[in-house]
């Protein structure tokens, strides 16, 4: 069966330290993968995408995402975090039915 | 920018009460989606919906469950019957096309199931 594991459930980082959020699936086929941000009271947005090609994809405020096959793995980094960067982060696998599943999430602290 | 709404933002009810959830999709969207997360758990999904019809639903979207367009722009999740284990955070999401494409998340009703 599919899934997303994201083994740390919280990470603290300075700000202005770098940053890289653990992401391994299980996925049979040519995984489709996401990475999804959500702060508080707020609704999931899309920070990245990889459905193909380049298997280093850029995304919004910053974030990049490095997917490789061999580890089955999709790992989020940012070179420098920002304070308003905390959230929770989730990753996720799109499957053959369009539907995602998602991990159980990495809650990012940044201290001062 | 277009986005996603829900309504209400948090939703208490008796345990055995009925509940509808409302959503708004982004206006061109075709496909669309509920989602939960009970706390401290993962966003699960529950049904997708297209061309006013459930495309798929989880083990989790039994006979309590129903969802539906009831004009252009709502799309409603309806539980019959609440449970104290319906408590979570339901989440709308809508998609423009079918296949492997980004799908744009609303804020999320809590629901307290007492």
């Amino acid at each position: 069966a599919q899934s997303v594991t994201q083994p740390d459930i919280h990470i603290t980082v300075s700000e202005g330290a770098s940053l890289e959020l653990r992401c391994n699936y299980s996925y049979g086929a040519t995984p489709y993968l996401f990475w999804y941000v959500q702060s508080p009271g707020q609704g999931l947005q899309l920070l990245l995408k990889y459905f193909s090609g380049d298997t280093l994809v850029q995304g919004i405020k910053g974030f990049e995402a490095e997917f490789k096959r061999s580890q089955s793995s999709f790992n989020l980094r940012k070179p420098s975090v920002h304070w308003s960067d905390a959230a929770e982060y989730f990753c996720a696998v799109m499957d053959s039915s369009y539907k995602l599943i998602f991990g159980s999430g990495t809650r990012l602290l940044v201290r001062p | 920018e277009p986005e996603v709404t829900q309504t209400p933002s948090h939703q208490v009810t008796q345990m055995g009460q009925e509940v509808i959830l409302r959503c708004v999709p982004i206006s061109n969207h075709l496909y669309f989606y509920w989602y939960r997360q009970i706390l401290g758990q993962k966003v699960e999904f529950l049904v997708s919906f297209y061309n006013n019809e459930i495309s798929e639903k989880s083990e989790i979207f039994d006979d309590q469950f129903s969802v539906e367009r009831p004009d252009g722009s709502n799309f409603t999740l309806k539980i019959r019957s609440t449970k104290l284990e319906d408590s979570a955070m339901y989440f709308c999401a809508s998609s423009e096309l079918a296949g492997h494409n980004e799908q744009f998340f609303g804020p999320g009703t809590r629901l307290t199931v007492l």
